[in-house]
């Protein structure tokens, strides 16, 4: 069975700190996708990435980074210079199989980032 | 904007009553997946559509059901609702038969007394 773990339920930072969100996975697939996704108040869940299982390098994308590791089984989060409009909950998601039709995702308990001015 | 639209936005129902959320896509999105958030939780798969036929369901009673239409859109049915259906219902729709990214709705707000 799939499981993803966000093992911190509520982060506070100030603004412009760098803050890192933990993500860990559990899958008995070899081939698999990770998503991190942005849950504002609005409720709208918001795509922010999605990896392949055989694609571990890391990537950067203006001040969001991931890093993912198959040796921990961990796709972390980064915002770095955190902004007041970062706010919100994050999940992360798994998705077994070689997507096509199917589209399980299973997500973890999310963590509710709070920058403060 | 994603296109994808839920609705209500929100609506109260008591216990044993039935319910019928609605959710409209994109034109080609013939994938849809219905999910259910608890507060406080992540959101949790309740099923899949696929060009009008279910393929794939997560661990929810036959009590909840769906629809999906040629024209795109979808319907979760929920029978003899209990107060624990109280949640946000969001659905996503993506094109099928490649790896594309599905693009969820702003949910549904149910809540039940």
């Amino acid at each position: 069975a799939q499981k993803v773990t966000q093992a911190q339920t509520e982060i506070s930072v100030v603004e412009k700190e760098d803050v890192t969100l933990d993500c860990v996975y559990e899958t008995r697939d070899t081939t698999y996708y990770l998503f991190w996704y942005k849950q504002p108040p609005s409720g709208e869940l918001v795509f922010l990435i999605r990896r392949n299982s055989f694609d571990e390098q890391n990537e950067i994308s203006g001040r969001y980074s991931w890093n993912f590791q198959k040796s921990t089984s961990s796709f972390n989060f980064t915002i770095t210079a955190s902004q007041v409009v970062d706010s919100a909950v994050y999940f992360c998601a798994l998705s077994e199989g070689s997507g096509g039709s199917n589209y399980k995702l299973t997500f973890g308990k999310g963590t509710l980032l709070t920058v403060n001015p | 904007e994603t296109g994808v639209t839920q609705s209500p936005t929100h609506l109260i129902k008591t216990r044993g009553q039935q319910v019928t959320l609605r959710c409209s896509s994109q034109s080609g999105h013939n994938t849809v997946s219905w999910y259910q958030q608890a507060l406080g939780q992540g959101p949790q798969f309740i099923f899949q559509y696929y060009r009008e036929e279910e393929n794939g369901r997560g661990n929810f009673p036959p009590r909840f059901s769906g629809l999906q239409f040629p024209n795109y859109s979808s319907e979760l049915n929920v029978n003899a609702l209990e107060l624990d259906d109280s949640a946000l219902y969001l659905c996503a729709t993506k094109r099928g038969g490649q790896y594309t990214e599905a693009f969820f709705g702003q949910g549904t707000r149910l809540t039940v007394v």
